[in-house]
This record gives C-alpha cells, sequence and structure tokens, in this order.
C-alpha cells in the first residue's frame, strides 16, 4: 500500500492565526486529497490538490480559507486560515495509489485544536 | 452528486457473534466500494473492497456483499472479537479514466462485548 506521511501530528493553535499542515507521499500516488472529519463525524472531502494548478475545492469550501499546494507529484500542503474554534478538527491527507486498483489511503491525521 | 446512507450508526454485539453493516448509494455510475475502519485516534484503514462486477468478496472473517441493482453493499464481520471495536466507514467510488470521487457514509461505531 501506498506510505503517506503527514505533520504536524497535532496542534493547538491561537483564534485567528493560520497552520499549514505538510503532506508527503510515496511514488505510487497519482491524485492527492484533503479531508476533514469532525469530531465523532464522517470523512468530509475538502479539496482535490493537483499538481501544479489550483486545488479543486467541494461545495462549502473555498481557496481563501483552505489553500492548497502541490508544487510536484508527491507533495502537498493544507493551510488552515484565520481560525477559529469550529476549525478544531482532524485534517487527513489522502493519495490514490494507482498500483491498488485506484486504492485511497490515509495519511495518520493532524489534529488541530483551535482555542 | 452521490449519495451514501449507512446503517446502524451503532452496533453492539457479543463476542464470537457476527455483526452487519449496510450501505446504500444513490449514484449507479459509482463502480467501486471500499469499507475502512478507523480505530480512535488512528487513521481510516482500507479492510476490504469490492468492484462493480463483482457479487461478494470475502478476506478471513470479513465480506462483502454487492448488489448493484438494488444499489446497496454491506459488511459482514463473523465470529467477532473486542479488537474489532471500532467505527467502519463504507464508501461509494466513481472511476472513470483519471478522475475519481469518492463519498463515505457517515460511519458505525462497533463495540464487541467480551
Amino acid at each position: 500500500s501506498a506510505v503517506i506521511s503527514q505533520k504536524p501530528s497535532r496542534d493547538i493553535c491561537q483564534r485567528g492565526t493560520s497552520l499549514t499542515i505538510q503532506c508527503q507521499v510515496d511514488s505510487q500516488v497519482t491524485m492527492m486529497f484533503w479531508y476533514r472529519q469532525q469530531p465523532g463525524q464522517s470523512l468530509t472531502l475538502i479539496a482535490t490538490a493537483n499538481q501544479g494548478s489550483e486545488a479543486t475545492y467541494e461545495s462549502g469550501f473555498v481557496i481563501d480559507k483552505f489553500p492548497i499546494s502541490r508544487p510536484n507529484l508527491t507533495f502537498s500542503t493544507l493551510t488552515v486560515s484565520n481560525m477559529s474554534p469550529e476549525d478544531s478538527s482532524i485534517y487527513l491527507c489522502s493519495g490514490l495509489d494507482v498500483h491498488s486498483g485506484n486504492t485511497i489511503y490515509f495519511g495518520e491525521g493532524s489534529w488541530l485544536t483551535v482555542v | 452528486g452521490e449519495n451514501v446512507e449507512q446503517h446502524p450508526s451503532t452496533l453492539s454485539v457479543q463476542e464470537g457473534d457476527s455483526a452487519v453493516i449496510k450501505c446504500t448509494y444513490s449514484d449507479s455510475a459509482s463502480n467501486y466500494f471500499p469499507w475502512y475502519k478507523q480505530e480512535l485516534g488512528k487513521r481510516p484503514q482500507l479492510i476490504i473492497d469490492i468492484r462493480s462486477n463483482v457479487g461478494e468478496k470475502k478476506d478471513q472473517r470479513i465480506a462483502v456483499t454487492l448488489n448493484k441493482t438494488a444499489k446497496h453493499f454491506s459488511l459482514h464481520i463473523t465470529e467477532t472479537q473486542p479488537e474489532d471495536s471500532a467505527v467502519y466507514f463504507c464508501a461509494a467510488t466513481l472511476v472513470s479514466g483519471g478522475y475519481q470521487k469518492v463519498t463515505f457514509g457517515i460511519g458505525t461505531k462497533l463495540q464487541v462485548i467480551p
């Protein structure tokens, strides 16, 4: 299966600040995605990270709040901007492994608490 | 867009009994259906998947069935063990060329009572 690493694993952030999460995948991954999982909830797709171009955002998520970069095939970042307590959540990087029949694998997640 | 409904939301079974989780989907074009297990504080892990050209797939104590006509699929866990306790998510995926869209169910919290 694909190897997906993300950091930080956990952080406590002040209201109004921004935090960038980094995600590194191995070469088997083609597509990369960012998900949000609020406590006790399901997985909600934020956006698809496109290499060298703007990410494709899902309804309810905008670039100003969640800027995403993917400068190359194996690296992406998600920034949570101007954070509020409602942004407290787990943010998961994921990748599509073309060698495993297009299965999606997840990183360990970044637990953000906004105070 | 795709809509995936999953039930039950919580399920308690005695150790050794079977557990069944059911999902329905709305988009007949969806063609790949993975199941994920998420233990507390950990990432979702793929446990089994099925593609639209297959009706059933089994891996040891875990099996998945798919009824394309009715647009529903189910996860079956036999001889449950305490370590099966976790949240399970179903997903319906549309895979077409270089495009993929995954929609997750709300999750089922399974508790196996020793």
